[in-house]
C-alpha cells in the first residue's frame, strides 16, 4: 500500500522568509500527490496536486510543490512566508488505481513576525 | 452553507454508548469517505463508499460502521464507544466522473468524538 512520510513535525520560519515543508512517498507505480492545509477548527483544505506533467506545480496561496521522481519527494514551497500562512500541512498520495489516498502525519508550520 | 455538512460537531459520550455521526454533501459527489485524525498520526481511512450499493473497509474499521443511505449522505457509527474511539472525525468526498479522475478530495468541518 501507498505511504507517505513528513519527516519534521514542526518547522518555524520568520515572516518574509522562503518556507519548505518536506514530504516523501512510497506507492506502486505512479504517483498522484496531494497537499492539503489545516487551520484551528476546520477541515482540510486542498492546495495543489502532482498528477503528471511539469514537476513543479502551482496552487493556492502563493504555495507550490516539486516532484522528484528520483528522490520520491513532493516537498510544498513557498517563496515568503506570511503569519497567515500559521497551520498544519499535510501530504497525500494516492497511485492511479486506488482510490486510497493516504496522508502523512502532518507538519506544524508557524510563522513568526 | 458548507458543501459537506457534518453533525454533531462535538459530542461527549460514555463508554459503551452507541454513537452515530452524520455526513451530508451538496456537491453531488459520487464517492465519499470517513477519517479519523489523532495527533502525530495524521488522518487514517475508516471506511468509503464509491455509491449507494458500494461499501469498503479502510485502514482501521474495527469497531465502526457505515450507512450509505443516499448518494448525498454517509453515516459513521460506533456501536459501542470506547475511548480510544476519542478523535477528530472528518468526512470527505470526491467526483470520479471528472474527466481526470484525481481523487482530490472535498472535506467536511469535522466532528470531535470523546469518550469518557
Amino acid at each position: 500500500a501507498q505511504s507517505v512520510a513528513q519527516p519534521e513535525d514542526q518547522v518555524n520560519v520568520a515572516e518574509g522568509n522562503p518556507l519548505t515543508v518536506k514530504c516523501t512517498y512510497s506507492v506502486s507505480g505512479n504517483p498522484y500527490l496531494f497537499w492539503y492545509v489545516q487551520y484551528p477548527n476546520r477541515g482540510l483544505q486542498f492546495l495543489l496536486k502532482y498528477i503528471t506533467g511539469d514537476n513543479l506545480v502551482k496552487g493556492s496561496y502563493g504555495f507550490e510543490a516539486e516532484f522528484n521522481k528520483s528522490q520520491t519527494s513532493f516537498h510544498l514551497k513557498k517563496p515568503s512566508a506570511l503569519v497567515s500562512d500559521s497551520a498544519l500541512y499535510f501530504c497525500a498520495v494516492r497511485d492511479m488505481y486506488n482510490n486510497d489516498m493516504r496522508f502523512g502525519a502532518g507538519t506544524r508550520l508557524t510563522v513568526k513576525p | 452553507d458548507a458543501d459537506v455538512t457534518q453533525t454533531p460537531r462535538n459530542r461527549i459520550t460514555k463508554t459503551g454508548k452507541r454513537i452515530m455521526l452524520e455526513c451530508s454533501q451538496t456537491k453531488g459527489h459520487d464517492r465519499m469517505y470517513w477519517y479519523r485524525q489523532d495527533p502525530g498520526l495524521g488522518l487514517r481511512l475508516i471506511y468509503y463508499s464509491f455509491d449507494v450499493k458500494d461499501i469498503n473497509k479502510g485502514e482501521i474499521s474495527d469497531g465502526y460502521s457505515v450507512s450509505r443511505q443516499a448518494q448525498a449522505k454517509f453515516s459513521l457509527s460506533l456501536e459501542s464507544a470506547i475511548p480510544n474511539q476519542t478523535a477528530l472525525y472528518f468526512c470527505a468526498t470526491s467526483d470520479t466522473r471528472d474527466r481526470v479522475n484525481t481523487g482530490e478530495l472535498f472535506f467536511g468541518e469535522g466532528s470531535r468524538l470523546t469518550v469518557l
